[in-house]
């Protein structure tokens, strides 16, 4: 059974740092991209990063870019979110999400449940 | 960027009949990298369509999806309850991949 775990969400001043943390299970993880998607309340969903499964290529929303930074362990079957420079409308919900392919050109087949950050002094 | 339009809204509608959801580029996708997802409140979003037509794991066949270019459709032959919810179109096949801004499915 494949399974995400999000964790290192939480409140962060603006101006701050927090690194999200996804921990993956059920499935060959370097074998498939995988990337973040975010949620604001009540709002649409917004891809913010992506990186390949060998973790060579990576993509960000212009939104996040130069602030966040993806990464991934294949050997740990661990993805990571280091977001700084936050800011009030980075507040959302974190997903992590797994990709089809192994590019980062894919749909998402397998979500987290995903990890609330909350930027507000 | 590609922007990405779903209509209607809203679509209100009765359990057993038949779902048609829209969903209109700005520019072409590519290769066809439309998805369609299902958030039920609270919940994370599920993939039921990649490929623009290919259903995914354990999605039942009452959904399908087609469409090309720039036009594309959700359909939902036979709502049954547990279908109401919202749904999102995506396209990935150009960057920044981008969602449309999602059609709701309640219970008329």
């Amino acid at each position: 059974e494949v399974q995400l775990l999000e964790s290192g969400g939480g409140l962060v001043q603006p101006g701050g740092s927090l690194r999200l943390s996804c921990a993956a299970s059920g499935f060959t993880f370097s074998s498939h991209a995988m990337n973040w998607v975010r949620q604001a309340p009540g709002k649409g969903l917004e891809c913010v990063s992506a990186i390949n499964a060998a973790g060579s290529g990576t993509y960000y929303a212009d939104s996040v870019k130069g602030r966040f930074t993806i990464s991934r362990d294949n050997s740990k079957h661990m993805m990571f979110l280091q977001m700084n420079s936050l800011r009030a409308e980075d507040t959302a919900v974190y997903y992590c999400a797994k990709g089809v392919e192994t590019s980062g050109y894919t749909a998402f087949d397998y979500w987290g449940q995903g990890s609330l950050v909350t930027v507000s002094s | 960027e590609i922007v990405l339009t779903q209509s209607p809204g809203t679509l209100s509608l009765s359990p057993g009949e038949r779902a048609t959801l829209s969903c209109r580029a700005s520019q072409s996708v590519s290769s066809t990298y439309l998805a369609w997802y299902q958030q039920k409140f609270g919940q994370a979003p599920r993939l039921l369509i990649y490929g623009a037509s290919s259903r995914a794991t354990g999605i039942p066949d009452r959904f399908s999806g087609s469409g090309s270019g720039t036009d594309f459709t959700l359909t939902i032959s036979r709502l049954e309850p547990e279908d109401f919810a919202v749904y999102y179109c995506h396209q990935y096949g150009s960057s920044p991949r981008t969602f449309g801004q999602g059609t709701k499915v309640e219970i008329k």
